[in-house]
């Protein structure tokens, strides 16, 4: 069966540090990933997607970066992170197959405070 | 601009009352839409899609072209149900999914 690892937790990181968020998914090949956040009053805003290995599209200007190094992974970045970044982090994956309407399948989620 | 709107942040309702999450969305062309869920501590799922003309849990869905809309609907709502909902979009044949702000639902015993 098909797993989503996303990690870590939590994480407390001061303004102007780096970030990296992993994810990795088991059980399937050649998925679409995506990055969410989730913040109060402003639902599940989509952030990054992608369709293959290196292939991504951003969705919203901002201070972060997505990457995907390998089929089953994928990273989201910050060289230098805002109070702003603060938020909960949602990686998801998805069939890639046809004419699909197959769901997203979501990780734990990291909770990222910016201090 | 493709987007998803739903009007309620928060919807208490008492143990057998009839439930409606409403959603609204705006795309010009033919939508994939769905229902997703969030229990208290638990990863957020799907519900229920509006291509399966299902009913999960209950809960049924249905799209109306002419309204835009894709509320989500429960006769009788039960405690368990209650838990954040959200409303997503699928624009025609594309990769991304687009959420709505969500609705908190709790059901009061």
């Amino acid at each position: 069966s098909q797993t989503i690892h996303q990690w870590p937790a939590t994480l407390v990181q001061p303004v102007g540090s780096p970030l990296s968020l992993e994810c990795t998914v088991e059980g399937t090949s050649n998925p679409n990933l995506y990055w969410y956040r989730q913040a109060a009053g402003r639902g599940l805003q989509l952030l990054f997607y992608s369709v293959g290995i290196g292939q991504i599209s951003s969705e919203v200007p901002q201070n972060l970066s997505a990457s995907r190094p390998q089929d089953r992974q994928f990273i989201l970045s910050s060289k230098k992170l805002l109070l702003s970044d603060s938020g909960f982090y949602l990686c998801a994956w998805r069939l890639r197959q046809g004419k699909d309407n197959s769901p997203l399948h979501f990780g734990n989620g990291t909770r990222l405070t910016v201090t | 601009a493709q987007r998803v709107t739903q009007p309620e942040k928060l919807l208490s309702v008492f143990k057998g009352a009839p439930v409606e999450l409403k959603c609204n969305y705006s795309y010009s062309g033919s939508p994939e839409l769905f229902w997703y869920v969030q229990y208290s501590r638990q990863r957020l799922q799907l519900l229920l899609r509006h291509i399966s003309r299902e009913s999960i849990k209950g809960f049924t869905a249905d799209l109306n072209k002419g309204e835009t809309s894709f509320h989500l609907k429960k006769p009788f709502a039960q405690e368990e149900d209650s838990a954040m909902y959200y409303c997503a979009l699928r624009p025609g044949a594309t990769n991304k999914l687009i959420f709505g702000t969500g609705t908190l639902l709790a059901v009061q015993p």
